[in-house]
This record gives structure tokens, C-alpha cells and sequence, in this order.
């Protein structure tokens, strides 16, 4: 069990460019969730999978945000025509699923993104 | 809808002394609650969480928290805050139907003084 990672940990990007952040979830780990953290807050929820399906996308999440989990394992969340407002931590987290009482996320480094 | 209100952004303590993180939830089914910490330049790590079983929640690093109910409260302690203790902790809380959709607090840094 290596944890969650993502990639890159950091990305620096002109105002209008499209970028893409890689989240791999711990081994057999069915759910997989995207956060969005700006300075002084706490994480917002994004969007969720379940397998390879997308269950829920929050209205945080405009036209210019795509995520997928094309095999239900590893996830990529883009951001087209990226605004300076994109500027955040961008966090993945997984879970097993299951009983939600003993479900438990477990949270990547982030991916900070930067847009100039 | 369910939010969460952490009272003080930033809390300082003495080494040995009381930590007490407050957290208040709103919500209008039955919530599941949770603390986590977050170190800098590292992933959030879930501290304990309440999931309608006891009240008083015991989790790691001798970190701890009650449910009432009646205060719509759900504050973290710990007796004795060491250095390390140093980092910020987020209070979140999710429906009891599912806890994929949660809602996390602001936050509060910790500062443990020597």
C-alpha cells in the first residue's frame, strides 16, 4: 500500500492554457474523489467515482473542468482555458467503500496549481 | 444541507498544556463527523470520526472528541499538546447515508509554543 498519489505536485501555467492532474488511488480502492483547496480553506468537493462511474459533480465544477476514470483506476482532472481563479490545491483522495460507517478516505499530497 | 463552522482560525497552545479545536456542524439528517490533520507539504490524515456509536470518539495521537447533539458540537481535545501536535485540523461532516459527499470547516492552525 503505497498511498495516493498524484501528479505533478506542482504546475505553473500561463492564464488561458489547458491543464491536466493525474490522481492514482490505492490499490483495489473503488471510490475516488476530487477537492479543490484555496488558501484558507478547507478542501471543497469536486466531483466523486464509483468504479469508472461519475456519480456526482458539484456546481463548483464549470464547463471547463472534466475529470475522468476511464479503467476505474487511475483518475485525471482537466481544467481548459485555466482563469488565475483556478490558482488552488487540487486534492484526490480514495476510498474502499462499503459500509459507510467504516469507510474511510484517504488523501493524496495535491497537486498546487498555479496560473499566472 | 449540512456546513460546519470552526470558531478560531488559529489556536496557540504551550507544550503540555490543553488543546481544544472547536467545531460546530449543521445538518439536517443525522451527520457523520470527522477531524482531520493536515501537515504541511503532506495529505490530510483522518484523525477519528463519529459514526452514531458512542458519543466520545477516541483517535490517534491521544486525540479525542464528544458528539452532542444538543450543541450541534463536535470539538477535538487532547490534554497535553506536544510540538509535533503543530498543524492544521479540519472538522468535516457527510450525511450518515453515504460519506461521499463531505463538507469540510475552514480549518484552524495549531501553534504549539515551547
Amino acid at each position: 500500500d503505497t498511498g495516493v498519489s498524484q501528479n505533478p505536485r506542482h504546475k505553473i501555467t500561463k492564464r488561458g492554457q489547458n491543464v491536466t492532474f493525474r490522481c492514482d488511488p490505492i490499490s483495489e480502492h473503488n471510490r475516488l474523489y476530487w477537492y479543490r483547496q484555496t488558501l484558507g480553506q478547507g478542501p471543497e468537493f469536486l466531483t466523486y467515482f464509483q468504479n469508472e462511474a461519475q456519480l456526482e459533480k458539484s456546481r463548483l465544477l464549470s464547463d471547463r473542468f472534466s475529470a475522468e476514470r476511464p479503467k476505474g483506476s487511475f483518475s485525471t482532472l482537466e481544467i481548459q482555458r485555466t482563469e488565475q481563479g483556478d490558482s488552488a490545491m487540487y486534492l484526490c483522495a480514495s476510498s474502499l467503500g462499503g459500509d459507510p460507517r467504516t469507510d474511510t478516505q484517504y488523501f493524496g499530497p495535491g497537486t498546487r496549481l498555479t496560473v499566472l | 444541507a449540512q456546513s460546519v463552522t470552526q470558531l478560531g482560525s488559529h489556536v496557540s497552545v504551550s507544550e503540555g498544556a490543553l488543546v481544544l479545536l472547536r467545531c460546530n456542524y449543521s445538518s439536517s439528517v443525522p451527520p457523520y463527523l470527522f477531524w482531520y490533520v493536515q501537515y504541511p507539504n503532506q495529505g490530510l490524515q483522518l484523525l477519528l470520526k463519529y459514526t452514531s456509536a458512542a458519543t466520545l470518539v477516541k483517535g490517534i495521537n491521544g486525540f479525542e472528541a464528544e458528539f452532542k447533539k444538543s450543541e450541534t458540537s463536535f470539538h477535538l481535545t487532547k490534554p497535553s499538546a506536544h510540538m509535533s501536535d503543530a498543524a492544521e485540523y479540519f472538522c468535516a461532516v457527510s450525511p450518515n447515508t453515504g460519506g461521499f459527499k463531505t463538507i469540510f470547516g475552514a480549518g484552524t492552525r495549531l501553534f504549539v509554543k515551547a
